[in-house]
């Protein structure tokens, strides 16, 4: 049964700081990997997806890597901003649908 | 093009009751799916319909059942309301095709409150 989680749970960081966010996965047989944001009572943005031969997926200030091998994937933020503070969740697909991670809630202070 | 859409964005129900939801995928999808989100459980895959047909289904009762119209339009209803229903539910739209290879793109949600 595949498993995802994210470290940590919640991450309070100054304007500016580059941040890392980190999503493991216990089945390495992925399609691909996408990263979403969501703001409070929002639904989910589609942030960066990563296919199962990518390694990594750019979008601006954002970089998503991938390693099916460690089951592992990581989110950098770049220059963080107010305007990032969301909840950041990975889902991973497979033979089944998109099982999510439980989320990290980052908070960006001015 | 448009983005997905739900309808309604808030609900209150009560216990007992039954509610139908709706999502409109973006023009073109042909897949849709379906996610209840709670602050215990999280993000959970209920079930994905394809030209008109389930093809994935997740771990919840039969009190919770879906359907997809020939426009690729789906609904979801949820019969005999309990208060464990309370949750924000998810309708993801994708082009579809074999697997779950496929960007999800994701309305708004609905809000349903059970009382």
């Amino acid at each position: 049964k595949q498993e995802v989680t994210q470290i940590p749970a919640a991450l309070s960081v100054p304007e500016g700081e580059n941040l890392v966010l980190n999503c493991s996965f216990t089945d390495s047989a992925i399609y691909n990997l996408q990263w979403f944001r969501q703001d409070p009572g929002k639904g989910l943005t589609s942030l960066l997806l990563i296919q199962s031969s990518q390694r990594e997926q750019t979008s601006g200030r954002l970089n998503a890597s991938l390693d099916k091998s460690s089951g592992r994937s990581t989110l950098y933020i770049a220059a963080s901003q107010p305007g990032d503070s969301a909840t950041y969740l990975c889902a991973v697909t497979g033979t089944y649908k998109y099982i999510f991670g439980t989320g990290t809630r980052l908070k960006v202070l001015a | 093009k448009a983005g997905v859409t739900q309808t309604p964005r808030y609900l209150i129900k009560t216990r007992g009751q039954q509610v139908t939801l709706s999502c409109s995928p973006i023009s073109g999808h042909r897949s849709v799916s379906w996610y209840q989100q709670t602050p215990g459980q999280g993000l959970q895959f209920l079930f994905e319909y394809f030209s008109e047909t389930q093809r994935n289904k997740g771990n919840f009762p039969g009190r919770f059942s879906g359907r997809q119209f020939s426009n690729s339009r789906s609904e979801m209803n949820v019969s005999t309301l309990e208060l464990g229903d309370s949750a924000l539910y998810l309708c993801a739209s994708s082009p579809g095709g074999q697997g779950a290879k496929y960007e999800q793109y994701f309305g708004p949600g609905t809000r349903l409150t059970v009382t």
